[in-house]
């Protein structure tokens, strides 16, 4: 069983249009972050949201953590094309010494000029 | 702003042979990670590092793979003998404190040929 699941798997809008990713996990969590992907490039951070926290705002980005349901969504609003990207959702349980990274397959975002 | 950085970029070697990624965290953090993703999968996490020693690892990070620190500022993966499968864009990445905010490199795309 994979502890970050994100969905959709794709998603294709138009500029000015929001987009929404969805990530679910299965264990109690510290803290879920969310990273951006550009094609073949490194991994950059986005917002971190810890358990006790419901929803986070940076810019244009807000993320909601829902711990009853274990998901969280990533909303991105008035889409640009700069955008373009995937998005992954990474957990940090709340066991464990060291607190690495557990990571879903990621949605991937398209943005229509 | 400091940001980890990760050399080479790129790097092509035989089936068998040895290679060495290269990290240098950012300066003050103290908690240190690989990862790898192979390409069209999921992030997976290799290995963490933390007081100059493992803390963890994964069932990925075989005899075949080994972490330095040799100093205060880089942090080294080591493939004694690599093997095809090892094939994947490989990052480092550097925390304040376990659990928090994951800073990661650009990444070494590795090619076993």
């Amino acid at each position: 069983s994979q502890q970050g699941e994100e969905d959709p798997q794709a998603l294709s809008i138009q500029e000015g249009e929001n987009a929404t990713m969805n990530c679910s996990y299965k264990t109690s969590i510290n803290n879920l972050q969310w990273y951006r992907q550009n094609s073949g490039r490194g991994l950059v951070h986005l917002i971190l949201i810890r358990s006790n926290e419901r929803e986070k705002h940076s810019g244009r980005l807000r993320v909601t953590l829902d711990t009853s349901k274990k998901s969280s969504s990533l909303l991105i609003t008035a889409s640009r094309a700069a955008d373009t990207a995937s998005y992954f959702c990474a957990t940090v349980l709340d066991a464990g010494n060291n607190r690495k990274l557990i990571w879903g397959l990621g949605t991937s975002l398209a943005v229509n000029p | 702003e400091p940001e980890v950085t990760q050399t080479p970029s790129h790097q092509v070697t035989q089936m068998g042979q040895e290679v060495i990624l290269r990290c240098v965290p950012i300066s003050n953090h103290l908690y240190f990670y690989w990862y790898r993703q192979i390409l069209g999968q999921k992030v997976e996490f290799l290995v963490s590092f933390y007081n100059n020693e493992i803390s963890e690892k994964s069932e990925i990070f075989d005899d075949q793979f080994s972490v330095e620190r040799p100093d205060g500022s880089n942090f080294t993966l080591k493939i004694r003998s690599t093997k095809l499968e090892d094939s994947a864009m490989y990052f480092c990445a550097s925390a304040l404190d376990r659990g928090e905010t994951q800073y990661f490199g650009p990444g070494t795309r590795l090619l076993v040929l």
